[in-house]
């Protein structure tokens, strides 16, 4: 149970093409869906939280019209990253709860995001 | 593009050896714990958690050990199997946080046949 689906895994794209990953809770309702940002050999960067129905709220630092952050659905949250640049290429991983902050969080298995 | 960062923190156990991670959290209000395997290219995946009234909760061949006087969280694995081989993060939740995580720093683990 709680299995978290990313898609795509895996995405090459131009500089200045706007790229979608879609999270899903495949066998649970997601109350509240997460996003982090994590670079080559280091920690998981949370970028914001999403509550179903509401806007996103963004991390500090994180420019919330260069990562927009729909979640319309109990399963389902997608992250647009717009007018992508190099510096954007990252892993992206999503991941979802059920509970707030009294259940763990279940994860994708991340988007590989690389911009030429 | 590539980023300059912190390289992680490598333990190196033989096969059947137990392994000893450990982690400093950063919130003495944290109140909930959890460790966390990744494999490479893929998505954290839960090992144990544990809340802050406890100081060792047991799972099948994982013990988490909290000692919130210094702020320290420890997971040891017995009998290290090579299908151990990952990095290992630790998170903490603060209540009012919204079920935030913060994770550490992590630690690669590399298990020798």
């Amino acid at each position: 149970g709680a299995v978290v689906s990313q898609h795509p895994s895996w995405v090459i794209c131009k500089s200045g093409t706007s790229v979608k990953i879609e999270c899903r809770s495949l066998d649970f309702q997601a109350t509240t869906m997460f996003w982090y940002r994590q670079f080559p050999k280091q920690s998981l960067m949370l970028m914001a939280t999403s509550n179903e129905g509401s806007k996103a709220t963004y991390e500090q630092g994180v420019e919330k019209d260069k990562f927009l952050i729909n979640h319309a659905s109990l399963t389902l949250s997608t992250l647009t990253v717009t007018s992508a640049h190099p510096e954007d290429s990252s892993f992206y991983i999503c991941s979802a709860t059920s509970g707030g902050g009294n259940q763990p969080q279940h994860f994708g298995d991340g988007t590989r995001l690389s911009i030429l | 593009g590539e980023s300059v960062g912190l390289h992680l923190p490598t333990l190196s156990v033989q096969e059947g050896d137990n392994s000893i991670i450990n982690c400093a959290y950063s919130n003495s209000a944290s109140d909930y714990f959890i460790w966390y395997k990744q494999e490479s290219g893929k998505g954290p995946q839960f090992i144990i958690d544990i809340r802050s009234n406890m100081d060792k909760r047991q799972g099948q061949r994982v013990t988490v050990l909290l000692n919130k006087t210094v702020k320290h969280l420890s997971l040891q694995i017995a009998a290290t199997q090579p299908g151990d081989s990952a990095v290992y993060f630790c998170a903490e939740i603060l209540p009012w946080g919204g079920g935030k995580l913060i994770f550490g720093q992590g630690t690669e683990l590399s298990v020798k046949p």
